[in-house]
């Protein structure tokens, strides 16, 4: 099987802008979740979303979004970029009932100047 | 709330040394536990979890933890290092989510093992 993969690998956006995020999850993995990760903070959730709904939210402002489609691919959206948005933003998914444990894709590099 | 603390940011290990990363954490209900490692510019790979059962637990390349209830720890043991292991190792718990699932993970801080001929 293929391994979670994320789109792009790296990305440069400037203060203000937008960004969506892609990621495609293990085939047959209905659960993506998303987190952030920077040298100050380390590893954050995000958000988690299954079967097209967010079950999961983590505590971060309403400019991050995210959503999910019917084939279990995910996007996470970042509105009015800052400066402390630039992060490796890591997907993950799992599968099974309880969605256990969490498979990790490569990451999005992103650096907002 | 739950939270993870790794007690060491930085770990130097001579070559063939045995190594100690340490984990603790806090929650108020079951919970399940993950180390995962990272190489640098790649994302998480799931080295051990421990779910249930057998307290101690092993991974395929040498590492193992042992979950130990009473001192709320997980501590990462390997009693050989080579230059490989040289990375970024973070312990994780699974939090509460909805209908019972654990989609999101809790993480410390991280610890760097640098590993050195």
């Amino acid at each position: 099987k293929a391994g979670v993969t994320q789109t792009p690998r790296y990305l440069i956006k400037t203060r203000g802008q937008q960004v969506t995020l892609s990621c495609s999850p293990i085939s047959g993995h209905r659960s993506v979740s998303w987190y952030q990760q920077t040298p100050g903070q380390g590893l954050q959730f995000l958000f988690e979303y299954f079967s097209e709904t967010q079950r999961n939210k983590g505590n971060f402002p309403g400019r991050f979004s995210g959503r999910q489609f019917s084939n279990s691919r995910s996007e996470m959206n970042v509105s009015t970029l800052e400066l402390g948005d630039s992060a490796l933003y890591l997907c993950a998914s799992s599968g099974g009932n309880r969605r256990v444990q969490q498979y990790f894709g490569p990451g999005t590099r992103l650096t907002v100047t | 709330a739950q939270s993870v603390t790794q007690l060491d940011s930085q770990v130097p290990v001579f070559e063939e040394a045995p190594v100690e990363l340490r984990c603790n954490y806090s929650s108020s209900v079951s919970v399940y536990l993950f180390w995962y490692v990272q190489y640098p510019n790649q994302g998480l790979q799931l080295l051990l979890k421990y779910l249930s059962g057998s307290t101690l637990v092993e991974s395929i390349n040498g590492f193992e933890a042992e979950f130990n209830k009473s001192q709320t720890s997980f501590h990462l043991r390997k009693p050989s290092v080579h230059i490989s292991d040289t990375a970024e190792y973070f312990c994780a718990v699974s939090g509460p989510g909805d209908g019972g699932s654990q989609g999101n993970l809790i993480f410390g801080k991280g610890t760097k093992l640098s590993v050195k001929p």
